[in-house]
């Protein structure tokens, strides 16, 4: 089991550029949360996302912020028209159907707003 | 609404010291209560939680519901424990909300 795997691991993007993260759960997992680093911060909840599911996106800011986990395939939270302040690590945690308790994260993608 | 909180940003001991993280909580009802921890260049891992009351590495973590407390701590500090601390809750609903993190730095 590789783990929860994320993509790019760094990104680099200009101001208006769309941005797209990519989350891979762990094999066997159906829950998929998105967070948000930032130096000062910690880590700030986004999105919950179950299989086709959005459950809980009271973290994503209302604009320009979005997320999936389709049927098949990844988890994107994809970030439109990027602002300096988008600058962050973002990481996916996961966990298995039902939930254990326990998240298991992934490595972080960082991305960087010129 | 802020339900976690850890009101040390930065922590350093000497080893061999005690250390304690402090967390405190926020949340009527049962959550439950986590310490993940993130060493450096790894990836954030669950470190210990209260409803396994293990000790891991050395840390331990009590619930106390009257303080609405769940502080880490260790007797003996070494320096792999230097690292980012994260304390965590989860509610009935599978959500989970995480503190601004700890960074203890321990000292040889």
């Amino acid at each position: 089991n590789a783990g929860v795997m994320q993509n790019p691991r760094h990104l680099v993007r200009r101001r208006g550029q769309e941005a797209r993260l990519r989350c891979s759960p762990m094999k066997g997992h159906s829950h998929v949360y998105w967070y948000r680093q930032l130096p000062e911060e910690g880590l700030k909840f986004m999105v919950y996302l179950q299989k086709e599911n959005i459950i809980d996106e009271s973290g994503m800011p209302k604009e320009r912020f979005s997320a999936e986990f389709p049927k098949e395939g990844p988890s994107i939270l994809r970030i439109q028209q990027v602002v300096r302040g988008d600058s962050a690590a973002y990481f996916c945690a996961s966990s298995p159907l039902g939930g254990t308790g326990e998240l298991f994260f992934g490595e972080g993608s960082r991305l960087t707003v010129l | 609404a802020q339900r976690v909180t850890q009101p040390e940003k930065l922590l350093s001991v000497f080893k061999g010291a005690p250390v304690e993280l402090k967390c405190n909580y926020s949340y009527s009802g049962s959550p439950e209560l986590f310490w993940y921890v993130q060493y450096s260049r790894q990836r954030l891992q669950l470190l210990l939680r209260h409803i396994s009351r293990e000790s891991i590495k050395g840390f331990t973590a009590d619930l106390n519901k009257g303080e609405t407390s769940f502080h880490l701590k260790k007797p003996f500090a070494q320096e792999e424990d230097s690292a980012m601390y994260y304390c965590a809750l989860s509610d009935p609903g599978n959500q989970f909300y995480f503190g601004t993190g700890t960074s203890l730095t321990v000292i040889p």
